[in-house]
């Protein structure tokens, strides 16, 4: 198994542009969640999805963020505008119904400048 | 409402010497338990985890995990530090009678530095 794929694995852009981040969960996992890593604030879950539908996305931090998952193999997370403040790394994880451990991928760093 | 605390920022510990890198917890039930690693330019990994039973876990790379539900702790120990161990270390619980069974709150990371 691949694991948890993420894209790009760096993404460097400039303020006020669109930022598409992409998540192929592992094949089987109904379960998929989106997170965000800094220094100041930790792992801050943003949303997650079960069966490809959101159940909780209290955790995005403003309209600027927008998830969607049009399948179960693919989940984007789109910043428009981006802003300096979005920089950090953007974590995307999967586990199955039935189990408790997350799987991760490898991550997006972001960067605004 | 949920949380984790993970008290130190760094834990320092020369190879070869038992580390410890402390969590304690808060939920309104029982909880579920897990321990993650980071190490750099990665993603999460999974260690262990505490659903029921044993209060000690074994894990992965020869960690374990005592589960203490009167002090509300779940430090993460092992023996012999290597100095391959050196990395972020994740605390995480998700209340047992969540109402779903996504959102595990991580805890703010312990950075482990093992020194030859």
């Amino acid at each position: 198994d691949a694991g948890v794929i993420q894209s790009p694995r760096h993404e460097v852009t400039e303020m006020g542009q669109e930022v598409t981040l992409r998540c192929k969960p592992i094949s089987g996992h109904d379960y998929l969640f989106w997170y965000r890593q800094t220094m100041m604030r930790g792992l801050e879950l943003l949303i997650y999805f079960n069966n490809n539908v959101p159940i909780d996305d209290s955790g995005m931090p403003e309209d600027r963020f927008s998830a969607k998952m049009p399948n179960a193999s693919f989940s984007t997370l789109k910043i428009q505008p981006s802003e300096p403040r979005d920089s950090a790394v953007y974590f995307c994880a999967s586990n199955p119904t039935g189990t408790y451990g997350y799987t991760f991928g490898s991550g997006t760093r972001l960067t605004v400048v | 409402a949920q949380s984790v605390a993970q008290p130190e920022d760094q834990v320092n510990v020369a190879e070869g010497n038992p580390l410890t890198v402390k969590c304690t917890y808060s939920v309104s039930g029982n909880p579920y338990l897990f321990w993650y690693v980071q190490y750099p330019n990665r993603g999460l990994q999974f260690l262990l985890k505490y659903i029921t039973g044993d209060n000690l876990v074994k894990g992965s790379y020869g960690f374990e995990a005592e589960f203490n539900k009167s002090q509300t702790s779940f430090h993460l120990k092992k023996p012999s530090a290597l100095v391959s161990d050196s990395a972020l270390y994740f605390c995480a619980v998700r209340d047992r009678y969540g109402g779903s069974q996504g959102n595990l709150i991580f805890g703010k990371g312990t950075k482990l530095s093992v020194k030859p």
